[in-house]
């Protein structure tokens, strides 16, 4: 069965500095990544994708993300985090773009001055 | 608008009594999936529509939950005689139907069962 881990429940970093949000999946084949965030009382947006080709993906708001095949991660990664980075952070795999996604249980950001 | 809307969005309803949930896709996704999100489960696929096909049911939690799609587009998911587990944010999304699509997700229902 596939499955997401994302090791890391809470993080909090100083604004400005770098950020790096850990995603580890299990899965038969080569899947389809995606990273969502979700703001409170918010839906999910989609940061980025990642289907084939390119392991690294770049996303919306200076995110980007790294697949590795050998470590089966997908690690999220901003160089320099804004305040109004603070949201939950979700790793999701699955089949295709269009089947239903299997999500990691979230990573909550926080962004202190 | 243009996104995927939900409806209600909130619904406090007591234990034992049916609730329906709304969903309204982006015109012309042919796809159309519900999540459930709850404290301590996270993000839960519940079921999906793809189109004229059969409804993938794998992910209802029990024989209380439903789900239909009318004309391919609007879905009412239906929760019977409703229990206090069922209490969370249920999520509806919607993409076109190719592989390389993306899903796009609505703001959610948050349901309370007292």
């Amino acid at each position: 069965a596939q499955s997401v881990t994302q090791p890391d429940i809470h993080i909090t970093v100083s604004e400005g500095a770098s950020l790096e949000l850990r995603c580890n999946y299990s899965y038969g084949a080569t899947p389809y990544l995606f990273w969502y965030v979700q703001s409170p009382g918010q839906g999910l947006q989609l940061l980025l994708k990642y289907f084939s080709g390119d392991t690294l993906v770049q996303g919306i708001k200076g995110f980007e993300a790294e697949f590795k095949r050998s470590q089966s991660s997908f690690n999220l990664r901003k160089p320099s985090v804004h305040w109004s980075d603070a949201a939950e952070y979700f790793c999701a795999v699955g089949l295709s773009g269009n089947t239903p996604l299997v999500f990691g249980k979230g990573t909550r950001l926080s962004v202190i001055a | 608008g243009a996104g995927v809307s939900q409806s209600p969005s909130n619904k406090v309803t007591e234990k034992g009594k049916d609730v329906e949930l709304r969903c309204d896709p982006i015109s012309g996704h042919t796809a159309l999936y519900w999540y459930r999100q709850s404290l301590g489960q996270g993000l839960e696929f519940l079921i999906y529509f793809q189109g004229n096909s059969a409804p993938d049911k794998s992910g209802l939690p029990s024989d209380r939950f439903s789900a239909e799609r009318t004309g391919g587009s609007v879905s009412t998911l239906t929760i019977q005689r409703t229990q206090q587990e069922d209490s969370a944010v249920y999520l509806c999304a919607s993409s076109f139907g190719g592989p390389q699509e993306t899903q796009c997700f609505g703001p959610g229902t948050r349901l309370l069962v007292l």
